[in-house]
């Protein structure tokens, strides 16, 4: 059971837009930790994709978005591309944790 | 640039010790940073096992605390991973990564805990 909870899959045509959710309580995204994202396509390591809550590392495309209030965070991504076909995973810090991660969301472009 | 290369046995013996290394280059692990170890059984997520700071300072997952020490070779510039009594639930591809956020990581080594 993960710390963060997002959901197992979403899915979304070419050209679309999708938004995958990270729900986390008051002692880590709601106390004010910073949420990061990672993309992880198939067979690599993970890739930072968003760090700070909304904040894109260079070489990533404006098409990725992040936000966060409250307890919660998403990532978006619009314009939806076959290439964007990934695991997707949410991070943030806990109480007593430096970092925990959702359980993580598999994208799949229809 | 800067690159993390995991290494260490691809199988471990239950009961026994996992030992995994993580060389830098581009880089020196005396710098302010982080230095992180995350896991990843087959088909399941991303759990992380603990960091040590240049520094020597080290946190680990509590899930993990009783078993993990993670230590580092500054002549080396290397750090490392123990992980003890080991059963097949540890198995999974181990990486090492840098940073808060986890900015690099290295490619991960797969382990099996298999007699």
């Amino acid at each position: 059971q993960s710390v963060l909870t997002q959901p197992p899959s979403v899915s979304g045509a070419p050209g679309q837009r999708v938004t995958i959710s990270c729900t986390g309580t008051s002692s880590n995204i709601g106390a004010g930790y910073d949420v990061h994202w990672y993309q992880q396509l198939p067979g690599t390591a993970p890739k930072l994709l968003i760090y700070g809550n909304t904040n894109r590392p260079s070489g990533v495309p404006d098409r990725f978005s992040g936000s966060k209030s409250g307890t919660s965070a998403s990532l978006a991504i619009t314009g939806l591309q076959a290439e964007d076909e990934a695991d997707y995973y949410c991070q943030s810090a806990d109480s007593g944790l430096n970092v925990v991660f959702g359980g993580g969301t598999k994208l799949t472009v229809l | 640039q800067v690159q993390l290369q995991e290494s260490g046995p691809g199988l471990v013996k239950p009961s026994g010790t996992l030992s995994l290394t993580c060389a830098v280059s581009g880089d020196s692990i005396s710098s302010s940073y982080w230095w992180s170890w995350v896991r990843q059984a087959p088909g399941k997520g991303l759990e992380w096992i603990g960091e040590i700071h240049h520094r020597g300072t080290t946190y680990y997952n509590p899930s993990l605390k009783s078993r993990v020490s993670i230590s580092m070779d500054k002549s080396k510039n290397q750090f490392s991973l123990n992980l003890s009594s080991v059963t097949a639930a540890d198995t999974a591809v181990y990486y090492c990564a840098r940073d808060h956020p986890l900015r690099i990581w290295g490619r991960g080594t797969q382990v099996a805990v298999s007699s």
